[in-house]
């Protein structure tokens, strides 16, 4: 039982570039979301899914989309990186909207140059 | 979005020492409050999730309570240990609100 997975640990990418952040959840959770940690902010919401087919904006959505693939799986892209995405990006899961914890992935280090 | 904010921001006590710090939240239209320990070069992990105004948790050394009418919610860590040092992480969860808002947190250090 992995929990919440997310790939890869660590990226650098140039301004303009795309890439794709991947989350997997094994715990047959309905409930999937993305962060973003910067210094003295805590945690941001980016997107989320309430459940599988369903998306919606958090905080901090602009630069983003999100795909839920299945329910599984929920991919954060980043279409034209810009500097001020440089980040840590957190996924996590959790049994449903509602009085349940949330479980998080391990993050993702991402340097935009 | 909810208004988490919480105090103070970071905190250096001495092994052995209890402390305690605080989550605020708006009252109205409050649903659930979680709170999260968050080591360095680690993920957040959950210590508790609490509705009911007057609801108090414990695991082991740490506790927390919850008070709705006025906003507000303490961490007590009892006895505090090198190993309680990390970054605690406080949520709010409003009726209407299906997302968790989260504070800025609490970095505590606690010196052997």
């Amino acid at each position: 039982n992995a929990g919440v997975t997310q790939t890869p640990k660590f990226q650098v990418l140039k301004t303009g570039q795309s890439m794709t952040l991947q989350c997997a959840q094994d715990m047959n959770h309905n409930s999937m979301y993305w962060y973003r940690q910067d210094p003295g902010m805590g945690l941001r919401l980016i997107y989320y899914s309430a459940s599988e087919g369903t998306t919606d904006k958090g905080e901090v959505p602009n630069g983003y989309n999100v795909s839920r693939l299945n329910k599984r799986e929920f991919s954060l892209r980043l279409e034209s990186a810009a500097p001020s995405q440089t980040s840590v990006y957190f996924c996590a899961s959790r049994v449903r909207q509602g009085v349940n914890e949330q479980f998080f992935g391990p993050g993702t280090r991402l340097t935009v140059l | 979005i909810l208004n988490v904010e919480q105090s103070p921001q970071s905190l250096h006590v001495q092994e052995g020492d209890s402390t305690n710090f605080t989550c605020s939240f708006p009252s109205s239209n409050f649903y659930a409050l979680h709170w999260y320990r968050w080591e360095t070069a680690k993920s957040p992990e959950a210590l508790f999730v609490m509705t009911l105004n007057g609801d108090e948790k414990k695991k082991g050394r740490i506790s927390a309570t919850l008070n709705t009418k006025e906003g507000y919610s303490y961490l007590y860590i009892k006895g505090s240990q090198p190993e309680d040092s990390a970054t605690y992480l406080c949520g709010g969860h409003s009726g209407s609100a299906r997302q968790l808002t989260f504070g800025s947190g609490t970095q505590l250090t606690v010196l052997p």
